[in-house]
């Protein structure tokens, strides 16, 4: 079975300060993807990220950097010079590929709060 | 192009009746998924459908259902309802292919309340 782990239920940064949200993930399956996503107070999910499982590369996007290791079952997550925007609740989630199993499972979220 | 809608955006049933919830993807895309949100369990796969046909199924016992028309709207209903059913109800829907193993794009919920 498939399972993901966000420890950090609640984080507080001052704005402009750099913030890592953390994510391991167990999954018996060598093919899979990782997904971040965020949910603002509005309330609707919004994707930011997918990484397959063999795809260990970081990636930028802005302010917002990744961070995935195999060796560790880890998919963490940096936001640089946090702004107030960025405060909001974050999802990691883990799909596995087997036709008829590609259900997403979401980690219990990151409640991040950015503060002026 | 318009996003995910979903309708109602909230409702209010007792123990017992039945609930059908309603999903329009956006435009082109083919696969719909549903998720379940509760303080308790979190967020939760429900199901997904692709062409009409129920393509995965998470861990929900059978008062949970839906469909899917030739439009791609999909519908869930959840049936004898327990207190334990009021939730947030995401739709979500992808283009074709991918489903829950690609990008996923979110309605605003359907907030039910049981009483």
């Amino acid at each position: 079975a498939q399972k993901v782990t966000q420890a950090q239920t609640e984080i507080s940064v001052v704005e402009k300060e750099d913030v890592t949200l953390d994510c391991v993930y167990e999954t018996r399956d060598t093919t899979y993807y990782l997904f971040w996503y965020k949910q603002p107070p509005s309330g609707e999910l919004v994707f930011l990220i997918r990484r397959n499982s063999f795809d260990e590369q970081n990636e930028i996007s802005g302010r917002y950097s990744w961070n995935f290791q195999k060796s560790t079952s880890s998919f963490n997550f940096t936001i640089t010079a946090s702004q107030v925007v960025d405060s909001a609740v974050y999802f990691c989630a883990l799909s596995e590929a087997r036709r008829g199993n590609e259900k997403l499972t979401f980690g219990t979220g990151t409640r991040l709060t950015i503060i002026p | 192009k318009a996003g995910v809608t979903q309708t109602p955006r909230y409702l209010i049933k007792t123990r017992g009746q039945q609930v059908t919830l309603s999903c329009s993807p956006i435009s082109g895309h083919r696969s719909v998924s549903w998720y379940q949100q509760t303080p308790g369990q979190g967020l939760q796969f429900l199901f997904e459908y692709f062409s009409e046909t129920q393509r995965n199924k998470g861990n929900f016992p059978g008062r949970f259902s839906g469909r899917q028309f030739s439009n791609s709207r999909s519908e869930m209903n959840v049936s004898t309802l327990e207190l334990g059913d009021s939730a947030l109800y995401l739709c979500a829907s992808s283009p074709e292919g991918s489903g829950p193993t690609g990008e996923q794009f979110f309605g605003p919920g359907t907030r039910l309340t049981v009483l």
